[in-house]
């Protein structure tokens, strides 16, 4: 059981290059969760699943696309990355909602130059 | 606009004794309260939560305090770890199934043995 799993660990994107975070849980989760955590913001929500085929905007969805084909992968596509999407990235699942105990994978620290 | 607040940033305590940390909410659509740990380089993990139904909510050596009618809530940790030294993040939700949980901006918390 491994949990929630993220790849890379580490990424340097150029301006304007596009790239796709992985997230996969093998816990049959429904609930899905992507957040960036930037210095002195706490986390913030950029978007979220609540089952295959379903997903929604969070609190900061702009530059950001996600998919949910399968109860277990829940990637994030950065379109054309800039220079504000530097933070460190954490996918998140759940039972079934917000409010259930998250389990959080170890992160991306994404760096755009 | 910071609807989870936490306005210590660090936080130090000696072993053995009391650690409390504070949360504020402005929402007054949040019902349901939880807090995260972190530590460097690792993903949050849940450690306790806390339903507007109550007041109180104990496990172990953590302890959640809230108050509805000042829009407050903390954390108790007694006694306090070196292992408990991590960052901690407040967090709220419209209700226990809501989709989108906000989080405050985290309080360093350290523990000198």
């Amino acid at each position: 059981n491994a949990g929630v799993t993220q790849t890379p660990k580490f990424q340097v994107l150029k301006t304007g290059q596009s790239m796709t975070l992985q997230c996969a849980q093998d816990m049959n989760h429904e609930y899905m969760s992507w957040y960036r955590q930037d210095p002195g913001m706490g986390l913030r929500l950029i978007h979220y699943s609540v089952g295959a085929g379903i997903t929604d905007q969070g609190e900061v969805p702009n530059g950001y696309n996600v998919s949910r084909s399968t109860t277990e992968d829940f990637p994030l596509r950065l379109l054309s990355a800039a220079p504000s999407q530097t933070s460190v990235y954490f996918c998140a699942s759940s039972y079934f909602s917000a409010g259930n105990e998250q389990f959080f994978g170890p992160g991306t620290r994404l760096t755009v130059l | 606009d910071q609807q989870v607040k936490q306005n210590s940033p660090s936080l130090s305590v000696q072993e053995g004794r009391i650690s409390i940390l504070n949360c504020d909410y402005t929402n007054s659509m949040f019902d349901y309260f939880l807090w995260y740990k972190k530590y460097p380089a690792e993903g949050p993990t849940f450690l306790i939560s806390i339903s507007s139904i109550k007041d109180k909510n104990e496990d172990g050596r953590f302890t959640v305090f809230l108050n509805k009618s000042a829009k407050h809530l903390s954390l108790h940790i007694v006694p306090s770890q070196p292992g408990d030294s991590a960052v901690y993040f407040c967090a709220a939700s419209a209700d226990f199934g809501n989709e989108k949980l906000t989080f405050g901006t985290g309080t360093r918390l350290t523990i000198i043995p």
